[in-house]
């Protein structure tokens, strides 16, 4: 398996431009979730999705759109980059039992100038 | 969400144990307490959770207080591998929470040789 793969590893946007992280998952785990991580910063939750065609908002969703039309990919969308966009991206999955744990992947490194 | 409290740093010495507490007094009786790492330039990975009873996997231990409203991750031999942040995150407990948890600032633990 090679569990939750994110890409591109790194990306630099200007102002305004769009674009669309990836990632998927080959576990077929239900949750999937998108984080950002800002230098020094904890984690702040994005957008989650709870299954396929299922998703919500978290913390900081403004600003990114996502859908889930299938299980394995969750998207994530910046329509109109900013630089308070820029940041580090994860995305992690979990099967959907109780409490079972998050998988992350190793992130995209997004520049906004 | 509950919130947890976590000190922001601290060090320990190579093969010595460490305990990293965290306080989470408003815990309710659904929330599991969740243990993450995240090294340097990674994505987090999970270390261990438990709801009431002490848990012990092969990365550490999990002490929660008889009230529950603190709790320790214990390393029992710190390794230079181990210079992390680590996050203490409460989860409600039931299937459709583990994608999104919230995490915090976490603590980030330096091992000295």
């Amino acid at each position: 398996n090679a569990g939750v793969t994110q890409t591109p590893k790194f990306q630099v946007l200007k102002t305004g431009q769009s674009m669309t992280l990836q990632c998927a998952q080959d576990m077929n785990h239900e949750y999937m979730s998108w984080y950002r991580q800002d230098p020094g910063m904890g984690l702040r939750l994005i957008h989650y999705s709870v299954g396929a065609g299922i998703t919500d908002q978290g913390e900081v969703p403004n600003g990114y759109n996502v859908s889930r039309s299938t299980t394995e990919d969750f998207p994530l969308r910046l329509l109109s980059a900013a630089p308070s966009q820029t940041s580090v991206y994860f995305c992690a999955s979990s099967p959907g039992r109780s409490n079972s744990p998050l998988h992350f992947g190793n992130g995209t490194r997004l520049t906004v100038t | 969400d509950a919130k947890t409290t976590q000190p922001n740093s601290m060090e320990s010495n190579e093969e010595e144990p460490v305990h990293l507490p965290c306080n989470h007094s408003t815990i309710s009786g659904t929330d599991y307490i969740h243990w993450y790492r995240q090294l340097p330039s990674q994505g987090p990975e999970y270390v261990i959770h438990g709801l009431t009873s002490n848990v012990n996997n092969r990365m550490a231990s999990l002490a929660i207080a008889e009230d529950r409203k603190s709790s320790t991750l214990i390393l029992h031999r710190a390794t230079l591998r181990d210079a992390a942040v680590y996050y203490c995150i409460l989860g409600e407990r039931g299937s459709g929470n583990t994608g999104k948890l919230i995490f915090g600032q976490g603590t980030t633990l330096q091992v000295k040789p």
